[in-house]
């Protein structure tokens, strides 16, 4: 059965950088088949998808987002990372790495981590 | 981008029904993944492609997709219900995952 787990700082300080690290057991990630996905949660509100990498190393992105994010993999540590630079208040929110299962012509997240609550203040 | 649209609330009986819609452009035309989240936790996948039920969710648990509108029904719902559900797609051609706002499932 396949676990992910979130870590990295819960308290990041306006215009710095978000960093957050994904360990995945149970399976590779540089096996390929499934796409591993960053996902957040602001209190209260809906989910918005950040992005996603493949084992092979290719990216996508939320269009809203891009600009500031950067997701990459570490298949040494079977780890994959996100970074979100110049973060202010309104990137406060849970954080979920996830994996996403793509077949029959459509994706859907079949695992997820338990998420992590990063707040940006000073 | 596309969008869906869910109700913020929904609110109903144990034993009832539950239908919570999710709207969105030719919606019929794509597969609608449901998630049920409670407070705290990380969400579950209870309905995936339109109709389908993952290993372990309740038969109670159904889901529809036609024109504009993917529903997701709950039949002889229990206070355990109570939860936010959310819906998803898939945009194929900018590969993005897309979800509704999310609704509140209140057992009264």
């Amino acid at each position: 059965q396949v676990q992910l787990q979130e870590s990295g700082p819960g308290l990041v300080k306006p215009s710095q950088t978000l960093s957050l690290t994904c360990n995945v057991s149970g399976g590779s990630i540089s096996s390929g088949g499934y796409y591993w996905n960053w996902i957040r949660q602001p209190a209260g509100k809906g989910l918005e998808w950040i992005g996603r990498i493949y084992s092979t190393g290719s990216t996508s992105y939320n269009p809203s987002l891009k600009s500031r994010v950067t997701i990459s993999l570490d298949t040494s540590k079977n780890q994959f990372s996100l970074n979100l630079s110049s973060v202010t208040a309104a990137d406060t929110a849970m954080y979920f790495c996830a994996r996403r299962d793509c077949s029959g012509g459509t994706c859907y997240i079949d695992h997820w981590g338990q998420g992590t609550l990063v707040t940006v203040s000073s | 981008s596309y969008v869906l649209t869910q109700p913020p609330s929904v609110s109903v009986a144990p034993g009832k029904t539950a239908s919570i819609s999710c709207v969105g452009n030719n919606i019929g035309s794509k597969s609608v993944h449901w998630y049920q989240q409670k407070p705290g936790q990380a969400p579950v996948l209870v309905i995936y492609y339109d109709t389908d039920r993952p290993s372990g969710i309740p038969e109670r648990f159904s889901g529809s997709n036609s024109g504009n509108t993917a529903t997701l029904t709950i039949s002889r719902v229990e206070a355990g219900d109570e939860a936010d559900y959310s819906c998803q797609v898939w945009d194929s051609n900018i590969d993005h995952v897309i979800f509704g706002g999310g609704t509140k499932l209140t057992v009264l």
